[in-house]
């Protein structure tokens, strides 16, 4: 089986920088997926990390350690629209299916 | 490009009434997905297709059937609806294996009496 974990809640203020983890147990997967998702809207991807190091895309990253069974996404210079939900995920190799973590509510103050 | 879409939107049904969800996507991709999310919960798979004519279990599949009989478009069938299966349901689509970027439906919202 596997399971992934995040915290449930994280707060900031705008400007500031936050990191999201996410550590996971799995027999193998083939990298790991971070989507956003507003309050009532769709997710959408943000990154994929299918080899260890870290991935930019503007003002978020993503770094994956598959030693350690760890991740996570870093939001540099907040604002408020970066208030949402972010999800980790991954495809595991056994089920050939894919799993997300229960989500970290971000929430953004002035 | 429309995306994903999903039909309906909204929809209530009472216990043991059967319905289906239809997403479309407009992209070509080959791989399509139906996923429910609860509250405070993070998404599940039910049902996924690696192409046309094709299906495979997800984590969730139980009281749910698929069909991919084209390849825009991917059906999630509830042959005897349950409270339980009260949720809101994506589809999403993608162009590659399952690990890669999916595009997401705006979702269904099925409450079940």
């Amino acid at each position: 089986g596997q399971s992934l974990e995040q915290p449930s809640e994280v707060t900031a203020v705008e400007g500031a920088i936050v990191q999201i983890n996410c550590t996971y147990q799995t027999s193998g997967f083939y990298g790991l997926s971070w989507y956003q998702q507003h309050d009532g809207g769709a997710p959408t991807f943000l990154s994929y990390n299918g080899l260890d190091g870290l991935e930019e895309t503007g003002r978020f990253s993503s770094f994956l350690s598959r030693s350690d069974s760890y991740g996570y996404l870093l939001l540099q210079e907040l604002q408020m629209k970066d208030s949402a939900s972010y999800f980790c995920a991954v495809r595991d190799r056994g089920n050939n299916d894919m799993r997300f973590g229960a989500g970290t509510r971000l929430t953004v103050k002035p | 490009n429309a995306g994903v879409t999903q039909t309906p939107k909204f929809r209530v049904l009472k216990t043991g009434q059967s319905m289906t969800l239809l997403c479309a996507q407009d992209m070509n991709h080959e791989y399509m997905y139906w996923y429910r999310q609860d509250p405070g919960m993070g998404l599940r798979l039910i049902h996924y297709s690696v192409g046309e004519g094709t299906t495979a279990k997800g984590e969730v599949p139980d009281g749910y059937n698929v069909s991919r009989l084209k390849k825009q478009n991917f059906l999630l069938g509830l042959e005897s609806a349950a409270p339980s299966q009260t949720s809101v349901y994506f589809c999403a689509s993608s162009p590659g294996g399952l690990e890669r970027q999916q595009f997401f439906g705006p979702g269904t919202r099925l409450t079940v009496l």
